[in-house]
């Protein structure tokens, strides 16, 4: 089955612009997404991007796709204390799964 | 709208002790899964249902139940909770074109 895998863990100073990467295992999957889950919350649809699309923005929100690589990143400029949350990537894999979610990055923003 | 619901917040059971989980959602949407999170290990699908009255096993389905009362409502089933059942528990939902999935805020279960 589709495998996501993101690093545990991201520390950047708020101003600057936080990376958050994910790779996956599936080349045929269509749709990948980006959550945020805030602490004691729910995940919450920050963006997604369809496969044939390289790149999405939305705000201070940057989606960057990779196929070749099967490289998913989330650009987040002039990162908040407010940002500070775990971020999840999903795949759209089919099968009765359908989304497979990676393991979050925990993302600290330091004032 | 009130998106996707969940009852109850917080749970302490005892081993051995048996309780119902409840999920609704008000956005027409056929999909509706169960997932638990524990730390380090992400979102694991419990059980799933694409429509009204079908469920299907999801990754660790053991020690669960589930039931797709209508449209709106799936509800997850502990019949004899195990501590290994601590968790974070999250109802979603889907929408058809995206799959963009929709969660609830949380149900977390203690079990002593």
């Amino acid at each position: 089955g589709e495998d996501v895998e993101q690093s545990l863990f991201l520390s950047v100073r708020e101003g600057d612009s936080s990376v958050i990467n994910c790779t996956y295992t599936d080349s045929s999957s269509t749709y990948l997404y980006w959550y945020k889950q805030e602490p004691g919350a729910g995940l919450q649809l920050l963006t997604y991007i369809f496969s044939n699309m390289d790149m999405k923005q939305d705000q201070r929100l940057t989606v960057l796709l990779n196929k070749k690589d099967k490289h998913l990143s989330l650009r987040i400029a002039d990162t908040q204390t407010g940002d500070s949350a775990i971020y999840f990537c999903a795949v759209f894999s089919g099968g009765y799964q359908k989304v497979t979610f990676g393991t979050g990055t925990k993302l600290q923003v330091i004032p | 709208n009130a998106g996707v619901t969940q009852t109850p917040k917080f749970q302490v059971l005892k081993t051995g002790q048996s309780m119902t989980l409840q999920c609704a959602q008000d956005m027409n949407h056929n999909s509706m899964y169960w997932y638990r999170q524990d730390p380090g290990m992400g979102l694991r699908l419990i059980y799933y249902s694409a429509s009204e009255g079908t469920t299907d096993k999801g990754e660790v389905p053991n020690g669960y139940n589930v039931s797709r009362l209508n449209k709106r409502e799936f509800s997850l089933r502990l019949e004899s909770a195990a501590p290994s059942q601590t968790s974070v528990y999250f109802c979603a939902s889907s929408e058809e074109t995206t799959d963009t999935q929709y969660f609830g805020p949380g149900t977390r279960l203690t079990v002593l």
